[in-house]
């Protein structure tokens, strides 16, 4: 079963802080994702990695930037976070064969 | 550009009563159409996914779902709802040689006794 996982299930930061959201996958998938959630409006990506140093932005990537230094590990990176980004973020990998997107459970992050 | 529609944003059935959750689809080509969940405080798991053939497609935990391109509609369906399947139902369109999912808004699902 492919695996993902990350770093934090809860998360509360202060406005202005650097933000680091951990994703690992071990099933050697070459494309990752980055989503926020929210009530009402889904799932909406952020950022999307399909391969080694390789990104690219998503539908709504301000405030954010991201990390593959290793095919395994994709990170995402709020610079100053702020209040607006407070929201719920899912990971996923995909299986180039099927298309289909395996996700991790969730960092909940909180900024006051 | 892809687009999803969910339009119920919650729906509540009684526990034994039959489910069907609507999704609408938007897409030039032929869509790989997908149904997860997530239950509270979960990530999301894939219930089925459609890609060609059979228009009716099985999935996991007793649901199927049916694609209908004249409608543009992939709805999710089960006969008989059990309270564990209270969660949040999300609808997906992708395409070949594009990796990137288009999510619907979510129909939430609630079970009553």
């Amino acid at each position: 079963d492919v695996k993902v996982t990350q770093s934090s299930r809860y998360l509360v930061k202060r406005t202005g802080e650097k933000v680091f959201l951990e994703c690992v996958q071990d099933m050697d998938h070459e494309n990752m994702f980055w989503y926020r959630q929210d009530p009402g409006l889904g799932l909406r990506l952020i950022y999307f990695s399909y391969d080694v140093k390789m990104k690219e932005k998503g539908d709504i990537p301000e405030g954010y930037s991201v990390s593959r230094e290793k095919k395994e590990r994709f990170s995402l990176i709020l610079e100053s976070a702020s209040t607006n980004q407070t929201s719920m973020y899912l990971c996923a990998t995909i299986d180039r064969k099927n298309n289909e997107q395996f996700f991790g459970p969730g960092t909940r992050l909180t900024v006051l | 550009a892809q687009s999803v529609t969910q339009p119920d944003i919650h729906i509540t059935v009684s526990e034994g009563a039959s489910l069907e959750l609507r999704c609408n689809y938007s897409y030039g080509a032929t869509p790989y159409l997908f149904w997860y969940v997530q239950s509270p405080g979960q990530g999301l798991q894939l219930l089925l996914k459609y890609f060609s053939g059979d228009t009716l497609v099985q999935g996991i935990k007793g649901f199927e779902a049916e694609f209908k391109r004249s409608q543009s509609s992939f709805n999710l369906r089960k006969p008989s709802v059990h309270w564990s399947d209270a969660a949040e139902y999300f609808c997906a369109v992708g395409a070949v040689g594009n990796e990137k999912l288009t999510f619907g808004t979510g129909t939430r699902l609630t079970i009553i006794p």
